[in-house]
């Protein structure tokens, strides 16, 4: 596609339920990051894939969030159980190799709001 | 990677240049300069980025300084559409470098 998209753009949940975030990245691109941004925040890096496997997990906040990738293109991030805290804009992000200098491009985010 | 300075807000004229400063003094010889922006409620934009020459794209103009411990971001003609926060950083290559940290940046407004 011309660009990253997240779906769903805006997503409202209640404590304690379960979300599925989706992420398409660039055609082509095999690196995929998941960051998150909180209200008035900087970027938090979650998550990096390249191609289908993710040799950096290290900024997942706890065992409630995980990640997957299929086919080298699209990406899942899954809460369990949300909190309140993890309400915040998550930002996916691609490039076409990964691992070193290569330019992200971001999605538009999707914002979670946990009631 | 090495931390930058900007200022926190700026206004510009519509139609005129806006010239966005950023510090990076402590910048070593294999980091690279990369700007973002951020329109509210929209995800970060890849604008530019360079090594140590002057770069040029379609939406800006990257002057590093000789020295490189400084940089101007430069949008020729400032449109409303160009009021955003606008991130400097620093950041080295090869691998594990992929972490993008953004500071507090800029807030450029621009004024009709």
């Amino acid at each position: 596609g011309a660009g990253v998209s997240q779906s769903p753009s805006n997503k409202v949940t209640e404590k304690g339920k379960d979300v599925e975030l989706r992420c398409d990245p660039i055609s082509g691109h095999t690196a995929l990051y998941w960051y998150r941004q909180s209200l008035g925040q900087g970027l938090e890096f979650l998550i990096y894939f390249q191609g289908n496997s993710a040799p950096d997990k290290s900024g997942l906040p706890s065992d409630r969030f995980s990640a997957e990738r299929t086919g080298g293109s699209v990406s899942t991030l899954t809460i369990q159980r949300t909190q309140q805290e993890d309400s915040a804009v998550y930002l996916c992000a691609s490039s076409s190799q990964g691992g070193g200098q290569e330019t992200q491009y971001f999605g538009p985010g999707t914002r979670l709001l946990v009631l | 990677d090495a931390k930058t300075t900007q200022p926190p807000s700026m206004d510009c004229a519509e139609g005129r240049a806006a010239n966005l400063p950023c510090n990076h003094s402590t910048i070593s010889g294999n980091e690279y300069v990369y700007w973002y922006r951020q329109i509210h409620s929209q995800g970060p934009q890849y604008i530019i980025h360079g090594l140590k020459n002057n770069e040029t794209n379609e939406m800006a103009s990257l002057i590093i300084t000789e020295d490189r411990k400084s940089s101007t971001l430069i949008l020729p003609h400032a449109t409303l559409r160009d009021t955003a926060v606008y991130y400097c950083i620093v950041r080295v290559s090869g691998a594990g470098s992929y972490q993008l940290t953004f500071g507090k940046g800029t807030k450029l407004s621009v004024i009709p």
